[in-house]
Formats: C-alpha cells, sequence, structure tokens
C-alpha cells in the first residue's frame, strides 16, 4: 500500500506570493491533517479534514487554508506569503477521525520564502 | 493551558549504550501520548503510543515508554541503541474524545550515536 504523498517536495517563493500544496493520503484513509514544522515553533497542528469538512482548525491567521477532495486529497493554500511562513509542511492521514488511530505522516513539503 | 516539555535539545550517546529520553506533559486529565520519530528529510513515524491500561508500553524497533502519573511523565527508553536510530524524537500529547488531529508536540530531542 503507498504511503502518505507530498507535492512538491520542495518551493522556493517569494514574499506575497500564494502557493498550494497538496497530499494524498493513504488508499481508503479518509482524514487529513495539516501539521507546521519550524525550528522556533516546532511541530503546530494546522487544520484537519474529513470528508470533504474541517473538523478542526488550529490558531494560524486566515491566511492558511485548506480543503479536501472527494476523493480525500487534500490541498493547503498559504495566501500572501511572509518570512516566517517558511517551514516544513506536514500531512498526515487517518482511517477515521473523532478518536485517535494512528497517523501516518508524509515526507513533507519544505516551503523557502524569500 | 496543555503543553509538552522534552527537557532535552540534543543527547549524544555511544552505540550500544542505554538511552532514555524524557518528555513531561500538563494536562487537566489523562491524555493519550505519543512518540513519534523523524529522520533527515522524512515525516514522522509513530513509535508507540499510549492510550490506556499498562503504563509500560512497547513500541516498534525496541523502544519502550513508561507513563507516570503521578509525575505527569511519559520517558522513551531503548536498552541499546544502534547508529540508525540516530533521529529527532517527539514526545505529544492528545485529548481523550478529542480529534486526533489535535495533538501538542514537545520541541523534540536530536539523538545523536556515536560509533
Amino acid at each position: 500500500k503507498a504511503g502518505v504523498t507530498q507535492t512538491p517536495r520542495y518551493l522556493i517563493k517569494t514574499r506575497g506570493q500564494q502557493v498550494t500544496l497538496s497530499c494524498s493520503p493513504i488508499s481508503g484513509h479518509r482524514s487529513v491533517s495539516w501539521y507546521q514544522q519550524t525550528p522556533g515553533q516546532g511541530l503546530q497542528f494546522l487544520f484537519e479534514y474529513f470528508s470533504e469538512t474541517q473538523r478542526n482548525k488550529g490558531n494560524f491567521p486566515g491566511r492558511f487554508s485548506g480543503r479536501q477532495f472527494s476523493n480525500s486529497r487534500s490541498e493547503m493554500n498559504v495566501s500572501t506569503l511572509e518570512l516566517g511562513d517558511s517551514a516544513l509542511y506536514l500531512c498526515a492521514s487517518s482511517a477515521v477521525a473523532g478518536d485517535y488511530n494512528e497517523q501516518f505522516f508524509g515526507p513533507g513539503t519544505r516551503l523557502t520564502v524569500l | 493551558a496543555q503543553s509538552v516539555t522534552q527537557p532535552d535539545i540534543h543527547i549524544t550517546v555511544s552505540e550500544g549504550a542505554s538511552l532514555e529520553l524524557r518528555c513531561n506533559y500538563s494536562y487537566g486529565a489523562t491524555p493519550y501520548l505519543f512518540w513519534y520519530v523523524q529522520s533527515p528529510g522524512q515525516g514522522l513515524q509513530l513509535l508507540l503510543k499510549y492510550f490506556s491500561g499498562d503504563t509500560l508500553v512497547q513500541g516498534i524497533k525496541g523502544f519502550e515508554a513508561e507513563f507516570k502519573r503521578s509525575q505527569s511523565s511519559f520517558n522513551l527508553r531503548k536498552p541499546s541503541v544502534h547508529w540508525s536510530d540516530a533521529a529527532e524524537y517527539f514526545c505529544a500529547v492528545g485529548a481523550r474524545g478529542g480529534s486526533q488531529g489535535n495533538l501538542i508536540f514537545g520541541k523534540g530531542t536530536k539523538l545523536s550515536v556515536k560509533p
């Protein structure tokens, strides 16, 4: 079974631009969560989607948004990029939501904002 | 407020030596507890988790962790470290009945292994 895939793996953008990151969960998984990882703040929860609905959202500004498609693939978008948005963005999938099950993480997308 | 503290930013051990990585949490009730490992350029891999029951939890790759409610700790141990264990380790807590997306992670402990 293929794991969680994230595309692209690396991105370089400039301030003010917007970016879209993609996550394909493990086949059959319907829950997708997004995390931001930075050296200063560590791993922080962005949002979780299940069956195309956002179930939870972390404490991030509205510039960060996401969505999930009917095939469970998810995208996250960051508008008006700031230097502080440089981070590793991790996606995780699991079979169900609403309770703790093992999350499977993707390799991440490394975003650099210049 | 809920929080997770990993007091050691960086630990170096010799190959074959024992390992203990510390994790303390602040939480209103008994949370779900996790340890993850991250190798360079990789995502997170779950090592083990504690939900309830036996407070000594066995995980993959020979790791174990012990939940101590009185100390609000969930330390990770391994009796004999291998060079391939060099990585960054993250402790995480989550709310019972909450969403698995709402995990709170510690800042991580980077493990280096000396030959």
